[in-house]
């Protein structure tokens, strides 16, 4: 069984704060790495994603792997109360990079 | 393009009946992925299609859940007979080939079985 860990939360942010949510998984052999935002009642939508260790960059969103560490985070800096939203945490399986883990996801809250 | 469409939005239904939920995919796109959400176990793969034909079925629950993709428009899920336990949101995603890696859902199906 493929584990995706993430905290569920509530995690709390002031409003153009840094939110920073972190996920870790299970098989070594996992080569994708996404993130996806879900408003309630929504459908997830992708964001970001990663393949290499290191950061990667877009706009206000920045994801890191650390693939020794078997640790995915996405930092939203300046966070904005339209961030509020569940975010879910997806790695591929090592075996199949077609089939994505997913994680129960953290929900974000910013304060305005 | 509309994005990918499924239908219906809301199904309730009692224990024991056929359920068929549907999946319109993104044209032009390779792969079609069947979701399930729910509370207790979040997101979970049910099934995924690479040109039509189903490549991997393991997160089927059970020999009640069925799935097809007859062409590369269309596709559905079958819970025969129903259950409580199947009630959930069920999400149908489509992606271009694996080298352009981009998975977008439709806006789900929310099942109530009673």
């Amino acid at each position: 069984q493929k584990e995706v860990e993430q905290n569920s939360g509530p995690l709390s942010v002031p409003e153009g704060a840094i939110a920073s949510l972190n996920c870790t998984y299970s098989d070594r052999g996992s080569q994708s790495f996404f993130w996806y935002r879900q408003y309630s009642g929504k459908s997830p939508e992708l964001i970001m994603s990663i393949y290499s260790n290191g950061d990667k960059e877009d706009g206000r969103f920045t994801a890191q792997l650390n693939k020794a560490s078997q640790y995915v985070s996405l930092l939203i800096r300046d966070s904005q109360p339209s961030d509020s939203a569940t975010y879910l945490c997806a790695v591929s399986g090592g075996d199949n990079f077609n089939k994505f883990y997913f994680g129960s996801g953290t929900k974000l809250n910013v304060k305005p | 393009d509309a994005g990918v469409i499924q239908s219906p939005r809301h199904e309730v239904t009692e224990m024991g009946q056929e359920v068929t939920l549907r999946c319109k995919p993104i044209s032009g796109h390779d792969y079609l992925f069947w979701y399930r959400q729910t509370m207790m176990r979040g997101l979970e793969l049910l099934i995924y299609f690479n040109n039509n034909v189903p490549i991997d079925d393991s997160g089927m629950p059970e020999d009640r859940f069925s799935a097809k993709m007859p062409n590369a428009s269309f596709s559905t899920l079958k819970i025969q007979p129903s259950e409580p336990r199947d009630s959930a949101v069920y999400f149908c995603a489509s992606s271009l080939s694996p080298g352009a890696r981009s998975e977008f859902f439709g806006p789900g199906t929310r099942l109530t079985v009673l």
